[in-house]
């Protein structure tokens, strides 16, 4: 069974903070994904990275897939309120593109 | 902007008792997937289907859930009998194809189960 260890569990912060959550796992992956939920919703894709090293930016996130495809690390700058929520990775891997999902990070980012 | 779209939102059901959620995928969409979300985890791959074939349902508990997805177009899962255990957050997702395609997920169901 592949699994993939979020850290931290639970994250609170102010306004204008920075912030770094990880992914770790033993297993290599062909892609990961980053998603957010919010409360009674589905989980919302942020970015996908697919190549060792890869760095992918969206606005104030940044997103990074370790060399060995094995763990990688969403960092938020000057974080909002509107940028609370459940942020969860996804290892892709096998003939079907199967996504084993973490267990999240939940992030409240206080006004 | 198409959605994913699932019924009910909740539902309240007593153990035992046999439950259904359906799924409607957005147009188009080859492949569906059903997860389950148990509160303070990620989702976990129920079933995954490739048009109306199931591809994948390693994770479904083949003795009380069922899956189907008879025209290819939407699908529906049944749980007979509902255990305590199987509260959860029930989320169906849909892409173009099987591949490194993104998936679209719908709302899901709430269940509880007393």
């Amino acid at each position: 069974t592949q699994l993939l260890e979020q850290s931290p569990q639970f994250l609170s912060i102010q306004e204008g903070e920075n912030l770094t959550v990880y992914c770790n796992s033993s297993s290599v992956f062909s892609s990961l994904q980053w998603y957010r939920q919010e409360p009674g919703e589905g989980p919302v894709l942020l970015v996908t990275v697919v190549t060792g090293g890869e760095v992918k930016k969206l606005k104030r996130l940044t997103f990074q897939f370790g060399d060995a495809r094995k763990d990688s690390s969403l960092h938020i700058t000057a974080a909002q309120p509107g940028d609370t929520g459940l942020y969860l990775c996804a290892g892709e891997t096998g003939s079907n593109y199967k996504l084993t999902f973490g267990k999240g990070t939940l992030l409240t980012v206080n006004p | 902007e198409a959605e994913v779209a699932q019924s009910p939102r909740y539902k309240i059901t007593e153990k035992s008792q046999a439950v259904a959620f359906w799924c409607d995928p957005i147009s188009g969409h080859a492949t569906l997937y059903w997860y389950r979300q148990i509160l303070g985890q990620g989702p976990e791959l129920l079933v995954q289907f490739q048009d109306e074939s199931v591809v994948d349902d390693s994770q479904l508990p083949k003795d009380r859930f069922s899956a189907e997805r008879l025209k290819g177009v939407d699908s529906t899962l049944k749980i007979q009998p509902a255990e305590l255990g199987d509260s959860a957050m029930y989320l169906c997702a849909s892409s173009y194809r099987t591949g490194l395609y993104e998936q679209y997920f719908g709302p899901g169901t709430r269940l509880t189960v007393t």
